[in-house]
């Protein structure tokens, strides 16, 4: 069965500073794997998703993942914090027949001035 | 194109009561799916519909809730005899399912459940 765990409930970066937001996944057969932002009392917005095309996936609002099949990761980055960055992040794998979404428990992002 | 949508964006309810919470998928989407999400958790998969069947129900709670989505109008996720528990953020996500594997799904702007 598919899982992912993302590691740290909260991280807090400085403006301008590297954002890594870190997503482990486990699966039985090649993943796809998604990353959501949830902005307060909103809904999920999709950020990237890796479908097997390429490893280093570009996203909305600079945000990139690389996908690392020996390491099982799937990590968020960000050059450079913006406060709007602010806001929840989750890592998602594709749950396979039906393409249900297995979530991770979510990383809350803070961003200090 | 309009996005998904849900509606209410907020619901009280008293113990016993029912909820029911409607969504409308995204124009020419036919594939429905409805997550929950409990405080300080992540979102957890509830059910999966097309147009007038279920496909997946394995995250459903066996008593109480259920779902639809009929040929026409907007998917309904029914609640009865709410609880205190029920309390929650309900997510509704739609996708056209063209592709198969790894489609996006596009989320609504959910309906958060408060139970007094």
């Amino acid at each position: 069965a598919q899982s992912v765990t993302q590691l740290g409930s909260h991280v807090s970066v400085s403006e301008g500073a590297l954002v890594l937001l870190r997503c482990n996944y486990s699966s039985s057969v090649p993943p796809y794997l998604f990353w959501y932002v949830q902005y307060p009392n909103q809904g999920l917005q999709l950020l990237l998703k890796y479908t097997s095309a390429a490893t280093l996936v570009k996203g909305i609002n600079g945000f990139e993942a690389e996908f690392k099949k020996s390491e099982t990761s799937f990590h968020l980055t960000k050059p450079s914090a913006h406060m709007s960055d602010a806001a929840e992040y989750f890592c998602a794998v594709d749950g396979g027949a039906t393409n249900k979404l297995i979530f991770g428990t979510g990383t809350l992002l803070a961003v200090q001035p | 194109n309009a996005g998904v949508m849900q509606n209410p964006r907020h619901l009280v309810r008293r113990r016993g009561q029912e909820a029911r919470l409607r969504c409308s998928p995204m124009k020419g989407h036919s594939h429905v799916y409805w997550y929950r999400q409990l405080p300080e958790e992540g979102l957890k998969f509830m059910v999966y519909l097309q147009k007038e069947n279920i496909i997946d129900e394995s995250g459903m709670p066996k008593e109480r809730f259920s779902a639809e989505f009929p040929k026409e109008g907007p998917s309904i996720l029914r609640i009865q005899q709410v609880v205190r528990g029920d309390s929650a953020a309900y997510f509704c996500a739609s996708s056209p399912r063209t592709s198969g594997e790894g489609e996006t799904q596009y989320f609504g702007p959910g309906t958060r459940l408060l139970v007094l």
